[in-house]
């Protein structure tokens, strides 16, 4: 079993929906939790850093963490077609240690 | 200004064959990763080192060899390639004392092995 699972979709919305993205994990003790945007051909780029539990909002994004169920959510608000993308959830014990990536959730916005 | 570079992007060679990439970054920072991601977008860590010295070594074959030359570099050689070598190649940065858990990605390093 992978450490991080996420469904890899790929997920098709119209444009101005409200897209929700998950990942589970096994491991209690990740403590950072991240999500990347990627788009085609690009590396990744950090979208929302959460530590512990909680909600965190930016704009159109807001991350949820809930440690007791092992669950990160990333919503996206009246999605755009430049959301089109691939998300990835991202964790890690402390800071400085290393990543552990989902597969990505890849995402398009019609139009 | 960019802040986490690669080179080559595209890299197209036949097995067996030995090849380096080289990853800078310009941000300062002290850790730096190198990252494969397969076919199915998923990223799995190789190599981390900080400040010149190795601190992650995940199950990878020793083809693979990281080398860093000083805290802005960090070079990856691959000893006789192998089909299976093909994949994208992602190097990273982090100061986790300043950016805490931010690692900031190149634009990846894509690899085909014939």
């Amino acid at each position: 079993q992978k450490e991080v699972e996420q469904d890899p979709g790929p997920l098709s919305v119209p444009e101005g929906a409200i897209v929700s993205l998950n990942c589970t994990y096994s491991n209690s003790a990740f403590q950072y939790f991240m999500w990347y945007r990627q788009y085609s051909r690009k590396g990744p780029e950090l979208l929302m850093y959460t530590y512990s539990s909680g909600n965190k909002e930016d704009g159109r994004f807001t991350a949820q963490v809930d440690k007791s169920s092992k669950y990160i959510s990333l919503f996206i608000r009246d999605s755009q077609p430049s959301d089109s993308a691939t998300y990835l959830c991202a964790m890690s014990y402390y800071t400085g240690n290393q990543f552990y990536f989902g597969t990505g959730t890849s995402l398009t916005v019609i139009p | 200004d960019t802040a986490v570079s690669q080179t080559p992007k595209y890299l197209v060679t036949q097995m067996g064959n030995d090849k380096s990439i080289k990853c800078e970054q310009n941000l300062g920072h002290d850790t730096m990763y190198w990252y494969k991601q397969d076919s199915k977008k998923f990223l799995k860590i190789m190599f981390s080192y900080n400040n010149k010295e190795l601190i992650i070594n995940e199950t990878v074959p020793n083809r693979f060899s990281p080398k860093s030359p000083d805290k802005a570099h960090l070079n990856l050689h691959i000893n006789s390639l192998e089909l299976g070598d093909s994949a994208v190649y992602f190097c990273a940065s982090s100061h986790p004392r300043t950016t805490g858990e931010t690692q900031y990605f190149g634009p990846g390093t894509r690899l085909l092995v014939l």
